[in-house]
């Protein structure tokens, strides 16, 4: 039962242009969202979060969306750079409980030149 | 000064045998947690220590043993290995057990053979 869900194993953006990475979970009780940037060889390193009291948060060029009647979260990066290629991995929490993060898949955003 | 450092990065090892992975973190975190990505990309959790007290143990085979000899470590011990225990496991820490903006280790990748 996955219950967080990112049903884009892939994504290639040119540099300069809007990268959106989405992601859905199930789970009603998640109340705070994050996204991870994953290079390869390294952990993931935490990029941006938001609580579901808020509906938008910005950081730079970082942007993330959450739409909590639909289920669903983007994160939005603008503009895109090559150094922003990583697998991005969506993550959701119920910070009520003895909380975990449950993790999406992962989407791999390749920016090109 | 590496946040949250694991040792082995790679580590093969034939069936059956037991190996341990080691996990240190200097951030003065008192949370620490031990997930698994398996080949299909999903983070899964399989433990939490906090305060070195098991708080999460999600449904892990008995063959792993987490042991956290105290705050800033948390290795953890397999025994006689699998097939399926390939995988590359991550250590992470955060504070307050909110493991919201966890730090990751690196990883270690276990190739079972």
């Amino acid at each position: 039962d996955q219950q967080v869900k990112q049903n884009s194993p892939s994504l290639s953006v040119q540099e300069g242009r809007i990268s959106i990475l989405n992601c859905d979970y199930t789970n009603s009780m998640f109340d705070y969202f994050l996204w991870y940037k994953k290079y390869p060889a390294e952990g993931p390193t935490f990029l941006i979060s938001i609580s579901s009291i808020k509906d938008k948060n910005e950081d730079g060029r970082f942007t993330v969306f959450l739409n909590k009647s639909a289920k669903h979260l983007s994160l939005h990066i603008v503009p895109s750079q090559p150094g922003d290629s990583a697998v991005y991995f969506c993550a959701a929490v119920n910070t009520g409980t003895a909380s975990k993060l449950t993790f999406g898949t992962g989407t791999r955003l390749q920016v090109t030149l | 000064d590496t946040a949250v450092s694991q040792t082995p990065k790679y580590l093969v090892t034939q069936m059956g045998n037991d190996k341990s992975i080691k996990c240190e973190q200097n951030l003065g975190h008192d949370t620490m947690y031990w997930y698994k990505q398996d080949s299909k990309k999903f983070l899964k959790i399989m433990f939490s220590y906090n305060n070195k007290e098991l708080i999460i143990n999600e449904t892990v085979p008995n063959r792993f043993s987490p042991k956290s000899p105290d705050k800033a470590h948390l290795n953890l011990h397999i025994n006689s290995l699998e097939l399926g225990d390939s995988a590359v496991y991550f250590c992470a820490s955060s504070q307050n057990g909110q493991d919201t903006e966890a730090f990751f280790g690196q990883g270690t990748r276990l190739t079972v053979v």
